[in-house]
């Protein structure tokens, strides 16, 4: 079945470092990829999507390009805050029923 | 606003009892899903429903039965409670199910313990 996998389950960084979670896939289709953020009791929050190889999602300084060669859907930001911290999902979405298959999640703590 | 609606926000169940899960969207979605996220498994998927039919079921036990009385409603029963089941229970909607350009929305979760 189709799977998610982020290699970083958590990342401790300080306030203005540049933070990259890697995400790569695995799907029999050609899904659409997204990343997700939760806060503490909260439901998980789109963050932003790509539909297609090549295509860039961006949301508040966040970003990431669907590379279908490689299968990976990286999250990056040039200079992360104390805010940002929070868990982050990278998921892929089934072209006929909607599900959403999730990675493990990554937790990131940045420090001011 | 929230704009889906999840009740109770924290449930405490007796092991072998029955439990409904409530779940309201107002976004004029037509798709609703149900996922689960647990200490073992972060964000599963659960069911999901198009137009108040059922679409996708990964869900191995029959315990668990959604409920679709209207289009925005999506109840998730649970029956014969197990202490395993105790988790977050998310509900989720999006305009269309599977579409490239959908977005997913949550709610903020309904917490059950199991004892």
């Amino acid at each position: 079945g189709d799977s998610v996998t982020q290699t970083e389950g958590q990342v401790a960084l300080s306030e203005e470092d540049f933070l990259t979670i890697h995400c790569n896939y695995s799907a029999s289709g050609y899904p659409a990829l997204f990343w997700y953020v939760q806060y503490p009791g909260e439901g998980p929050q789109f963050l932003f999507r790509a539909s297609r190889d090549k295509e860039k999602g961006s949301s508040r300084g966040f970003e990431a390009t669907y590379d279908k060669g490689t299968t990976s859907f990286h999250l990056r930001k040039a200079s992360v805050q104390e805010s940002d911290s929070a868990v982050y999902y990278c998921a892929l979405g089934e072209p006929n029923t909607g599900k959403l298959t999730f990675g493990d999640g990554t937790v990131l703590t940045v420090k001011p | 606003d929230p704009k889906i609606i999840q009740k109770p926000k924290y449930l405490v169940a007796v092991t072998g009892s029955e439990k409904i899960l409530i779940c309201e969207q107002y976004l004029g979605h037509n798709a609703m899903y149900w996922y689960r996220q647990s200490a073992k498994k972060p964000l599963e998927f659960m069911f999901s429903y198009s137009y108040q039919k059922l679409m996708d079921n990964q869900t191995a036990s029959s315990r668990f039965q959604p409920q679709s009385s209207k289009k925005n409603h999506l109840d998730l029963q649970i029956t014969a409670l197990k202490p395993d089941d105790s988790a977050t229970y998310f509900c989720a909607s999006s305009q269309e199910p599977g579409h490239r350009n959908s977005d997913y929305t949550f709610g903020s979760g309904t917490r059950l313990l199991v004892i």
